[in-house]
């Protein structure tokens, strides 16, 4: 009964390689999330989606694009990887936009490139 | 804009004493406060929110929450630490004029047995 769901927990790949990373949530909630964790546990917003429409796109590089292909779904891209993009990120989801609605978060992803 | 300090990178208790992170913040009006938790591989987790109303919030796991409007502070305590209360514990802060909460740095929390 996984409330957000995401996959691979590991990942590890090599500088100019492309990858993704999929997340999915059964609660039924409007609004999914991209946080990036780095090595010093700090979190970051990346993205934010609400039934599918792209909300918040914080400053990040372009090598990075979600796509939400529906509302229970928010799947992440990197193309050309590079040894700074290593950390974990986490999907989360909440009932809807804005800062009340509290965050579900998913187990992580964590991100290796060598 | 809103901001989040947590004075604690680091706290070491012993299992059975009580435990008090640390949390201020910068919001101009009443902010949307909360603590999350997150243990060794895993994501982060709902322990408590302040909204409005009575400043002392209970959440789970026997945590809870004093909102401090003078201080600018929501301080998380708890009377007794478990061993299985080792983790990372992160205050974060939102409000009606923000679309996003801001996460403090966190506070890893040890437990002596």
């Amino acid at each position: 009964d996984t409330a957000v769901s995401q996959t691979p927990k590991y990942l590890v790949t090599q500088m100019g390689n492309d990858k993704s990373i999929k997340c999915e949530q059964n609660l039924g909630h409007d609004t999914m999330y991209w946080y990036k964790q780095d090595s010093k546990k700090f979190l970051k917003i990346m993205f934010s989606y609400n039934n599918k429409e792209l909300i918040i796109n914080e400053t990040v590089p372009n090598r990075f694009s979600p796509k939400s292909p529906d509302k229970a779904h928010l799947n992440l891209h990197i193309n050309s990887l590079e040894l700074g993009d290593s950390a974990v990120y986490f999907c989360a989801s909440s009932t809807r936009t804005g800062s009340a609605s509290p965050l579900h978060f998913g187990n992580g992803t964590r991100l290796t490139v060598t | 804009a809103q901001s989040v300090t947590q004075p604690d990178i680091h706290i070491t208790v012993s299992e059975g004493a009580s435990l008090e992170l640390r949390c201020n913040y910068s919001y101009g009006a009443t902010p949307y406060l909360f603590w999350y938790v997150q243990s060794p591989g895993q994501g982060l987790q709902l322990l408590l929110k302040y909204f409005s109303g009575d400043t002392l919030v209970q959440g789970i796991k026997g945590f809870e929450a004093e909102f401090k409007r003078s201080q600018s502070s929501f301080n998380l305590r708890k009377p007794s630490v478990h061993w299985s209360d080792a983790a990372e514990y992160f205050c974060a802060v939102g409000g009606t004029s923000y679309d996003k909460v801001i996460f403090g740095p966190g506070t890893s929390l040890s437990v002596i047995p």
